[in-house]
């Protein structure tokens, strides 16, 4: 019983590169989000997932998409990224959280 | 709206003594979830403790405790005989119901225990 896992643990990524954070949980919670941590700064909601097959924006969305591919996975894929990109990244399927993916755009 | 507010940015103690965080919410929901986060240098989020909002009787975890005030829309946590390794961001987390579990956290507050 791993809780919530999330690949890769770290990743530097030239501007208008794309990417895909993958996230599991084998809780067989319903729920599952993505928050961004800046330096210094709290937690903000990029998209969640109620349940399987939703999705839905949070607070800073813009430049993200997401995919709810089945009840364990939520995956978070930057498109073009852009500098303001860079932060930790994580996944969590309340109250659990994954490691964190801090990813590093050039 | 839901708000969470930790009106404390920094805090020290002095190894071996007790220390209190503070944490207010604002919600109209009579059921909901709390929760103590703890994040240390190597960023992972960590429960510290968590509280249901129709139990009246207050949450412990060995050395971490909670002063849960419903009516006063209070949820402190209490570190006795603090460790080095306390030293952390702690952050206070809400959760209502019906709204897919989603989260509401805090600003933080950054505990650095002194030797």
């Amino acid at each position: 019983n791993a809780g919530v896992t999330q690949t890769p643990k770290f990743q530097v990524l030239k501007t208008g590169q794309s990417m895909t954070l993958q996230c599991a949980q084998d809780m067989n919670h319903n729920s599952m989000y993505w928050y961004r941590q800046d330096p210094g700064m709290g937690l903000r909601l990029i998209y969640y997932s109620a349940s399987e097959g939703t999705t839905d924006k949070g607070e800073v969305p813009n430049g993200y998409n997401v995919s709810r591919l089945n009840k364990r996975e939520f995956s978070l894929r930057l498109e073009s990224a852009a500098p303001s990109q860079t932060s930790v990244y994580f996944c969590a399927s309340p109250p659990g959280f994954g490691p964190g993916t801090r990813l590093t755009v050039l | 709206a839901q708000t969470v507010t930790q009106s404390q940015p920094e805090m020290s103690v002095q190894e071996a003594e007790t220390v209190t965080l503070s944490c207010t919410y604002d919600t109209s929901e009579s059921n909901y979830y709390l929760f103590w986060y703890k994040q240390p240098p190597s960023r992972q989020m960590i429960l510290v403790i968590r509280q249901e909002a129709y139990k009246q009787q207050n949450a412990t975890e060995n050395r971490f405790s909670v002063n849960f005030q419903k009516a006063a829309k209070s949820f402190s946590l209490k570190i006795s005989d603090s460790q080095l390794g306390d030293t952390a961001m702690y952050f206070c987390a809400f959760m209502p119901p019906n709204t897919g579990n989603q989260f509401y956290f805090g600003t933080g507050t950054s505990l650095t225990v002194i030797p």
